[in-house]
């Protein structure tokens, strides 16, 4: 079973769009829960952490749900630089991040 | 703004040759990592290192794997014997503590011929 799963997409939208990304984690043990992108060839970067509480940063939503051990991540009003690969990232015991396999989003004009 | 650099970009070796990737973590933290990316596929934890040694690895980072703080600056990732299989982006990351953000480097891509 794998850790973090994701949907792989792609997803293509147009600009203005709202688009939705989820995950799922096997282990109820997890701990702290990230959204990070990765542009083609690049090393990933944080794009915001995720709180049982929600948290959103601008355009962006991220939610919790420990009990269902979902995490999603919400884009409003997408632009065209918002395409890249969206990496779900789980840690459990220690500081290693473990990541999901991404979900491609593609936004056109 | 401090960033994680790594040399070099791009390496290319033969099979069972060793190869050390080099890295420079941000001067104040206290963290480091190596996570690698094979091609299409997922970021996977590799090794964290912290106060000189090693802190957490995975299954991956076998005996042909080694890390090392040779100085107050840099961090290194050896393989000692590499195979086909090693072909892959590595990345470092440093972080000021345990559970803060991991901010990565650019990477270095590693061929194995």
């Amino acid at each position: 079973r794998k850790e973090v799963e994701q949907d792989p997409g792609p997803f293509n939208v147009p600009e203005g769009a709202t688009v939705a990304f989820n995950c799922t984690y096997s282990n109820s043990a997890s701990q702290s829960f990230f959204w990070y992108r990765q542009d083609c060839r690049k090393e990933p970067k944080l794009l915001m952490s995720v709180y049982s509480s929600g948290n959103e940063d601008g355009r962006f939503t991220a939610q919790l749900n420990r009990a269902s051990q979902y995490i999603s991540l919400l884009i409003r009003d997408s632009k065209l630089s918002d395409s890249a690969t969206y990496l779900c990232v789980v840690t459990q015991a220690g500081t290693a991040l473990i990541f999901g396999k991404g979900t491609t989003l593609s936004v056109s004009s | 703004e401090p960033e994680v650099t790594q040399t070099p970009s791009h390496q290319v070796t033969q099979m069972g040759q060793e190869v050390i990737l080099r890295c420079v973590p941000i001067s104040n933290h206290l963290y480091f990592y190596w996570y690698r990316q094979i091609l299409g596929q997922k970021v996977e934890f590799l090794v964290s290192f912290y106060n000189n040694e090693i802190s957490e690895k995975s299954e991956i980072f076998d005996d042909q794997f080694s890390v090392e703080r040779p100085d107050g600056s840099n961090f290194t990732l050896k393989i000692r014997s590499t195979k086909l299989e090693d072909s892959a982006m590595y990345f470092c990351a440093s972080s000021r503590g345990g559970p803060d953000e991991q901010f990565f480097g650019p990477g270095t891509r590693l061929t194995v011929l």
